[in-house]
């Protein structure tokens, strides 16, 4: 299973761009990176998934380096309602797996007015 | 439903007591999963279902806690004589196909406290 690694956590303004990076040195082949957003009292919430290069929707954009051994998330002009935890998964796509999707610790993000 | 549904949304026991736990999945989904997240903390996986079979039992923490997923649908995580470490909240997600091929739908999680 491929670890992740991100910053515990992260301070921004509102209006600005966030960039938030996660490690994933032993990413294997087939693996697949999503993330998830997190409010307080709340289940996570899908946000974007990618293999490679870069994943774009209505709320980010995701950047994959062609090595895979990282991503960033990016969430562009930030408001306080982003204020929320971040985390990076990194998955298997394909029938032999057991399922353990390992979310680890998140980024805090903390967006100030 | 629209989304996943879990109950109790809060259940506040005490220290022996056994609790149960339940996931109603979104309809049609065939992989369902079982965290706990413990305050200000990351979340921890328990348990795996892809239609009724668990191939991974490996993230329950002790074996006071049991799952089981009847039907491809509802699934009910049991945890037996709680402790009061067992106090966290329980989150369950549903997934269209198996693990890592998509988006994880999340329900709002009970929140267990043991006394």
């Amino acid at each position: 299973l491929a670890k992740t690694t991100q910053p515990i956590s992260m301070d921004s303004y509102e209006g600005q761009e966030v960039n938030i990076t996660c490690s994933h040195n032993n990413i294997a082949t087939n693996d697949y990176i999503t993330w998830y957003q997190q409010f307080p009292s709340q289940g996570p919430r899908f946000i974007i998934q990618g293999y490679k290069t870069k994943v774009t929707n209505e709320v980010a954009s995701l950047f994959i380096p062609a090595d895979r051994k990282s991503s960033t998330l990016s969430l562009p002009r930030v408001s306080l309602s982003d204020t929320a935890v971040y985390y990076c998964l990194v998955g298997r796509h394909g029938s032999s797996n057991t399922g353990k999707l390992i979310f680890g610790q998140g980024t805090t993000l903390q967006v100030k007015p | 439903g629209a989304g996943v549904s879990q109950s109790p949304s809060n259940k506040v026991t005490e220290k022996g007591k056994d609790v149960e736990l339940r996931c109603d999945p979104i309809s049609g989904h065939t992989a369902l999963y079982w965290y706990r997240q413990s305050l200000g903390q990351g979340l921890e996986f328990l348990i795996y279902f892809q239609g009724n079979s668990a191939p991974d039992k490996s993230g329950l923490p002790s074996d006071r806690f049991s799952a089981e997923r009847t039907g491809g649908s509802v699934s009910t995580l049991t945890i037996q004589r709680t402790q009061q470490e067992d106090s966290a909240v329980y989150l369950c997600a549903s997934s269209l196909d198996g693990p890592n091929t998509g988006e994880l739908f999340f329900g709002e999680g009970s929140r267990l406290t043991v006394l």
